[in-house]
């Protein structure tokens, strides 16, 4: 039973653009919920983190969460070449277990 | 404030052999996961710690695998004995609450 779902891509942008990545969950009772950036070879670094419904905004990135839903996407404004890496969405379920999904390949054309 | 640390950053072993990896976390972590990602997957979840208490560890395949946290401080994950798709990156996380993880850097794990 997959809990954490996400398109594996590769999503391609252009350079400037904006880049939408989308994550679903199965759990209800999820509570908090995570966006993590990982370049090839290294491992995962926090992006964004957020815990209620609506936006949360933070630079060039902003969350978004819809627990009626079970949505949560992650938006990628001015999008840059630093940006290509793969961005995984992690759900900490009501188990207080943090699982991700396979991850989306985001890849910025310059 | 140091990070979390594992070692080593890479193994590589034969089929049937043993290998131990270490983890430290970033002091003040009641939690600790240990995940095995495998190339072009994301984390998979093998057991989670709440201090030295094991929390969850139903994906580990205990058969081959162990894992403790003495003290509630570091950690070893112990593959025994090791077989071709154990192959992956095995990653330490430590957080507290529902906050963010913070990784540490991996070991990539070659099974041959």
């Amino acid at each position: 039973q997959k809990e954490v779902e996400q398109n594996s891509g590769p999503l391609s942008v252009p350079e400037g653009a904006i880049a939408s990545l989308n994550c679903t969950y199965s759990d209800r009772g999820s509570q908090s919920f995570f966006w993590y950036r990982q370049y090839s070879g290294k491992s995962p670094e926090l992006i964004m983190f957020i815990y209620s419904n609506g936006d949360k905004e933070d630079g060039r990135f902003t969350a978004q969460l819809n627990k009626a839903s079970q949505y949560v996407s992650l938006l990628i404004r001015d999008s840059q070449p630093s940006d290509s890496a793969t961005y995984l969405c992690a759900v900490m379920n009501r188990d207080d277990k943090i699982i991700f999904g396979k991850g989306t390949r985001l890849h910025i054309l310059p | 404030e140091a990070g979390v640390a594992q070692s080593p950053r890479y193994k590589i072993i034969e089929k049937r052999q043993s290998v131990a990896f270490w983890c430290n976390p970033i002091s003040g972590h009641a939690t600790l996961y240990w995940y095995q990602q495998i190339l072009g997957q994301g984390p998979k979840l093998l057991i989670q710690f709440q201090n030295n208490g094991v929390v969850d560890d139903s994906q580990l395949p205990k058969d081959r695998f162990s894992a403790e946290r003495l003290k509630g401080v570091d950690s070893t994950l112990k593959i025994q004995p090791a077989k071709l798709e154990d192959s992956a990156v095995y990653l330490c996380a430590g957080g507290w609450g529902n906050s963010p993880l913070h990784f540490g850097n991996g070991t990539r794990l070659t099974v041959t």
